[in-house]
Order: C-alpha cells, then sequence, then structure tokens
C-alpha cells in the first residue's frame, strides 16, 4: 500500500464544476503539499500546510491531521485548470502520484 | 514567499556528455535541498538528499558516482548527471528547505539525452 494515496487517478469536468482532489497518507507528517504540474512538466506549488484550511484565489486546501486526510477543492473550474495535482508529505517528501484532472470548455 | 529556481529549464544533451542543474534558494538559506526525478507518467522519487557543506546521501538504487550533487552554498545544489545516456531522460526537480518545516519546490529541469 503507498504511504501516500490520491483519488481520484483521472477526472475530466465540464467548466464551472466544483472539484474535489482527495489525498490520504499513512505516515506522520510535519506539512502536506499540493503542488500543480503542466503537461510540460512544470511544477507550481499551490499550498502548504499543516491544520486547517487555506485559501488562494479559488483554490481551497484543507487537512485532518487526526483522519490523515486532505483535499483540494477548486471552484468554478476553467479549462486553464487542466494539470496534474500531486500531494506530497513531508519530513521526508512521499509524493502521491498525482491526479490528472481534464476540465472540458 | 520563498521562492526556489532552477538552471536550465530544459536542456538537450548528446549521450556520453554530462549536465550540469543547479537548485537555488532565491531568499532564503538552505542547509537542506532535495533532488527529486519523475520518468514519464510516474510519480517524483527523491533520488538525493544534500546537505551544505557535507556530502549527499543518496537514495537506494540511484548511483552517487553517476548523479553527483554538490552543496557548496546556503543557496545553491547543483546536480550533474555524468556520461548521460537516453534513459537518463527524466524530469528533476529539487526542493528546498528554510530551517524550519518550510519545503519550497523548484519549477523542474526537463532532460533529454539523444
Amino acid at each position: 500500500k503507498n504511504e501516500v494515496e490520491q483519488s481520484p487517478q483521472n477526472l475530466t469536468a465540464q467548466e464551472g464544476e466544483f472539484i474535489t482532489i482527495n489525498c490520504s497518507y499513512s505516515v506522520g507528517i510535519s506539512a502536506l503539499h499540493w503542488l500543480q504540474q503542466h503537461p510540460g512538466g512544470g511544477i507550481v506549488s499551490l499550498f502548504m500546510l499543516s491544520s486547517g484550511k487555506k485559501k488562494h484565489g479559488r483554490l481551497i486546501a484543507t487537512i485532518n491531521i487526526q483522519e490523515k486526510h486532505s483535499s483540494l477543492h477548486i471552484t468554478a473550474s476553467h479549462p486553464r485548470d487542466s494539470a496534474v495535482y500531486i500531494c506530497a508529505v513531508s519530513d521526508k517528501i512521499i509524493f502521491g502520484k498525482g491526479t490528472r484532472l481534464h476540465i472540458l470548455p | 514567499g520563498a521562492v526556489v529556481s532552477q538552471h536550465p529549464s530544459r536542456v538537450i544533451c548528446k549521450s556520453g556528455t554530462s549536465v550540469k542543474i543547479e537548485c537555488r534558494s532565491l531568499d532564503f538559506q538552505a542547509t537542506t535541498m532535495f533532488w527529486y526525478r519523475q520518468f514519464p507518467k510516474q510519480s517524483l522519487m527523491l533520488m538525493a538528499t544534500s546537505n551544505e557543506g557535507s556530502k549527499a546521501t543518496y537514495e537506494q538504487g540511484v548511483e552517487k558516482d553517476k548523479f553527483l550533487i554538490n552543496h557548496a552554498s546556503l543557496t545553491l545544489s547543483t546536480l550533474t548527471v555524468t556520461s548521460a545516456h537516453p534513459e537518463d531522460s527524466s524530469f528533476y526537480i529539487c526542493s528546498a528547505n528554510d530551517m524550519g518545516y518550510e519545503q519550497y519546490f523548484g519549477p523542474g529541469t526537463r532532460l533529454t539525452v539523444t
């Protein structure tokens, strides 16, 4: 069993839909990261959180330390949100396998 | 916020040559930097942990003589892929720790070996 599990692996949605990507982990962590990887490969750090909730524009990330679970939400999704979203946990960084999101216009 | 840069963002080299990738922390000092590799359609995998002023710690299965890591200052770590082969073609990413628990990722470098 992977130490960091993401779901779903692939997600296709219509523009405007509310998107949720989930991440569960089985190890102790100091922080959890959400990363965005575009088709060209470039990585963008979206959030780093150790408790509670963070919001940046249309993106919201939450974490429940007791349940070892985090969610990334995208409100009013747009085709430009299409990318692979990766959950990672630290101290020693362990990555999830990513969620490939495709937003249809 | 803290920024980590990588240079180059893309590089193409011929088989047998060496290529150096730089990872810089732009506005903080990083005693520890990490190097990761991502093969197509696979997850990012930790290659090595780079500590300023000391030898890097390599993960199992990563050849230390092939992937040379130097962390000569608190803001710069370099990864040199020596005698590159096509199977080394990959996406290489670094991250830097700002002496706390904060971890910042670079944008990545795509290496293509022809």
